[in-house]
Order: C-alpha cells, then sequence, then structure tokens
C-alpha cells in the first residue's frame, strides 16, 4: 500500500465550477499537509500549506485536513482555465526523517 | 522558483555514460532533495541531504549518487547511465522549524538516456 493516495482523473470541469481534490493517506504521524500546483514542463508549486489538521483558506482555495479519516482535500471556487494544471498533495512528519510523500497528482482541466 | 536552479535544463546522454546534475540553492535553506517524476509514479525521492556532507538515500536510489560540499550545491550523479533512468528530475529545498516543513522546488532537468 502507497503511504499516499491520490486519483490521477483527469477530471474535466466547466469555468466558474467548484473542484474538489482528494488525498488519502495511511500514516498516522504525519502531520504537515500540502498541495502544490504543477504547469505542463514546470516544477511544482506550493499552494497551500496546513499544520495539522482543520481548515486553510487562501482566497478561491480552501485545503481541508481531516486526520481522524486520514483524509485531506482542497477546494477550488468559481475555478478558472489558469487552474488548469496537475495537483499533487504531499505530507510529512518530523517521524518520517524529513522525507516528504507525494500523491501521483490529478490532473485538471477548466474548459472556458 | 524560490531561489533554486538547476543545471542543466536539458540534457541527451547515451547509455554507459556518467551524468551529473546541479542543484543550486540562494535561500541558505539546510534541506535539499533529488526527485525524479515518471508518469504513473508521481514524485519519488532518490537522495536527499540534512547538510553539508550529509546525505541519505530515498526510495529510489539505486544507480544514483550525490555529493553535498557546500551548504548552496547539492549534485545528483548517474554513474553509468541506463535508459530506465529516463526521466524529469527535480531538486527541491526546505527549511524545518516548529510548524513549517514545506518544500520548494527547481525547475527541473529533462533527462533523456538512448
Amino acid at each position: 500500500q502507497k503511504e499516499v493516495e491520490q486519483d490521477p482523473g483527469p477530471l474535466s470541469v466547466p469555468e466558474g465550477a467548484i473542484v474538489s481534490l482528494n488525498c488519502t493517506y495511511s500514516n498516522s504521524a504525519f502531520q504537515y499537509f500540502m498541495w502544490y500546483r504543477q504547469y505542463s514542463r514546470k516544477g511544482p508549486e506550493l499552494l497551500m500549506y496546513t499544520y495539522s489538521s482543520g481548515n486553510k483558506e487562501d482566497g478561491r482555495f480552501t485545503a481541508q485536513v481531516d486526520k481522524s479519516s486520514k483524509y485531506i482535500s482542497l477546494f477550488i471556487r468559481d475555478s478558472q482555465p489558469s487552474d488548469s494544471a496537475t495537483y499533487l498533495c504531499a505530507m510529512s512528519s518530523p517521524n518520517t526523517g524529513n522525507q516528504f510523500y507525494f500523491g501521483t497528482g490529478t490532473s485538471l482541466t477548466v474548459i472556458p | 522558483d524560490a531561489g533554486i536552479t538547476q543545471s542543466p535544463r536539458h540534457k541527451v546522454t547515451e547509455t554507459g555514460t556518467p551524468v551529473t546534475l546541479r542543484c543550486h540553492q540562494t535561500e541558505n535553506h539546510r534541506y535539499m532533495y533529488w526527485y525524479r517524476q515518471d508518469p504513473g509514479h508521481g514524485l519519488r525521492l532518490i537522495h536527499y541531504s540534512y547538510g553539508v556532507k550529509d546525505t541519505d538515500k530515498g526510495e529510489v536510489s539505486d544507480g544514483y549518487s550525490v555529493s553535498r560540499s557546500k551548504t548552496e550545491d547539492f549534485l545528483l550523479t548517474l554513474e553509468s547511465a541506463t535508459s530506465s533512468q529516463t526521466s524529469v528530475y527535480f531538486c527541491a529545498i526546505s527549511e524545518s522549524h516548529r510548524d513549517t516543513y514545506e518544500q520548494y522546488f527547481g525547475p527541473g532537468t529533462r533527462l533523456t538516456v538512448t
């Protein structure tokens, strides 16, 4: 079983839709949860960062962590064509030797 | 890209030749990482460093070696390149504080082994 599971998609939505991206994980020691956005042929860029549980909002983006279910989500409101990218979740813990564990990424296309 | 550069950005090499990729940071971060990214596998950790001359293996370290002689530079060497090492290689950096544990990525090196 992989440490982090993520549905690869692809996901295609109309402009203005609410997008929900999700990851599940198996290691209950994870405390740091990140979402990255990666445009084609570019490096991943950090989008959202959450420590421990709860929600975090940044503009049109909301990250949620449910540690009891080992489940994290990223919501994108009022999606735009510029949001078309691959979204990767990542997580880590001081107990995992400074290693970060990544999902395989979900490909999102927002259609104008 | 958070003050991270990678060189070269593209390379084509032949099977059996040695290849060295360079990662350079200007952020003075303690931790540096090398990943490879392949379709269906996502990002997989090759090696990482937690200080000058301090390195450790990641998930897919076979066939790769690393060196870090200065805080700002982290080198990845393929001693004898194979076609299975054709991939996109990303360097990342991070700094660890009590509640901050983020990683920042470089632009990537696209390596083709023929």
